[in-house]
Order: structure tokens, then sequence, then C-alpha cells
């Protein structure tokens, strides 16, 4: 997934520990969206950003807290993991062009994280 | 609650048939895009419609959009065993940069 990358691709972790997982782009994109998939579920939004210091919540952001101090970097993190938070996450970037314009994202390869 | 709902949540089909997948949803959109996912992959973008368009082609992809009726089907022709893949809709609404997904199309190409 050139351009995007996501640390640690896996994870086991047991329940109460932070965890914080990192999306890492070299695109230099303007917007950056965190999602966790789950069976029967698809893909869910969890936190997105559309600038440095700029985040907002998406549907499932319960348990979850974002940063993004510089473009490239945007971290999740888990302040006190749960047995619910097991899933694997995927980070998108995207150029975008507001809300007149179109966010084609390209996604990385996915963090599958483990709560014990 | 997700915006968008896949419709049949699996398909199997031959190789050689086309595959036709639904996706309906709740708000208003800015436009409506279709991924797909191979097992254990990250997603890759397939088409994008917007709003105010009806119908796009992109090689064997075929998309449509009803806005009055809030959805849109993706129509794959000639499948093939390489077209095996879960494929999302997506979708951005006109008030803010959210992208939501649907739940996913599983597709299954026999040989």
């Amino acid at each position: 997934d050139a351009g995007i990358t996501q640390s640690p691709r896996h994870k086991v972790t047991e329940t109460g520990t932070p965890v914080t997982l990192r999306c890492h782009q070299t695109e230099n994109h303007r917007y950056m969206y965190w999602y966790r998939q789950d069976p029967g579920h698809g893909l869910r939004l969890i936190h997105y950003s559309y600038g440095v210091k700029d985040t907002d919540k998406g549907e499932v952001s319960d348990g979850y807290s974002v940063s993004r101090s510089k473009t490239e970097d945007f971290l999740l993190t888990l302040e006190s993991a749960t047995s619910s938070q097991t899933s694997v996450y995927f980070c998108a970037i995207s150029e975008g062009t507001g809300n007149s314009g179109a966010n084609v994202l390209t996604f990385g390869a996915g963090s599958r994280l483990t709560v014990l | 609650s997700q915006q968008g709902e896949e419709d049949p949540q699996a398909l199997s089909i031959q190789e050689g048939e086309n595959a036709t997948m639904n996706c309906s949803y709740k708000t208003s959109i800015n436009n409506l895009q279709w991924y797909r996912q191979n097992s254990g992959r990250g997603l890759v973008h397939l088409i994008l419609i917007r709003s105010n368009e009806r119908e796009k082609h992109s090689g064997r992809l075929r998309v449509t959009l009803d806005t009055s009726k809030k959805s849109s089907s993706l129509l794959i022709t000639a499948s093939r065993a390489a077209d095996t893949a879960s494929y999302f809709c997506a979708t951005d609404a006109r008030r803010d940069d959210k992208i939501i997904f649907g739940k996913g199309t599983r597709l299954h190409i026999l040989p």
C-alpha cells in the first residue's frame, strides 16, 4: 500500500492496557481516517482528521482517542483496551476537496488487534 | 447506525455471468463510491459516482445511482475468478467529510 503504512500490523494485549496504533503517510494528504472492521458490521468509522490538530468523531468513537500533530501521522489510542475492541483497524487517507469534492480513500494494510 | 446497506450479503455466481450488488443509504449525499476488498487486505477504490450523475462505467463495472430512492447498484459484467472479493459502498454526506461504509457484499465466482 504505497504511501501509507500502519504499525504495528499485529498486536496482542490484555484488557485494561493502553494501546496506540500509528498511521503514517507520505502523500501529504489532508484527510486521514480510522476504521474498524468486524464480521457482520463491515467498516465503521472511528475518528477522522481534516488537518493538523483537526479531528472529529465517527460512528463508534467511544473508548478511542486520536491525535494528529503533523500531517503525516494519525494516531489512534485505546486508553484502556477492552475485549470488544478486538478488531482489524484500517487507516485511510484522502486528498479531499471538501464538501464540494470527492474524498477517494487509499487504505493501509490494516492492524489486527487482539485484546485478551 | 451505518449509512449504507448492501444487498445481498453474499452472492455466488458462475464465471462469465454478471454480478449485481445493491446499496441503499439514508441521508443526502455528495458522492457514492464502491470499494473492493480481497481477503485480509485493505480496501481498493473502484468507482465513484456523484449525486448529479445517474450512471457511470469503468471497464467491466457499471454503477447506477437513484437519489430519489437513495440507492445504487454495482454491476460487474463477465465475471472472473479474480473478482471474488467483498464489495462495499461508501457515502459522504453533504454536511461533513465523514465517509461511511456499508456492511458489504461477499462475491464468490465459481469456476
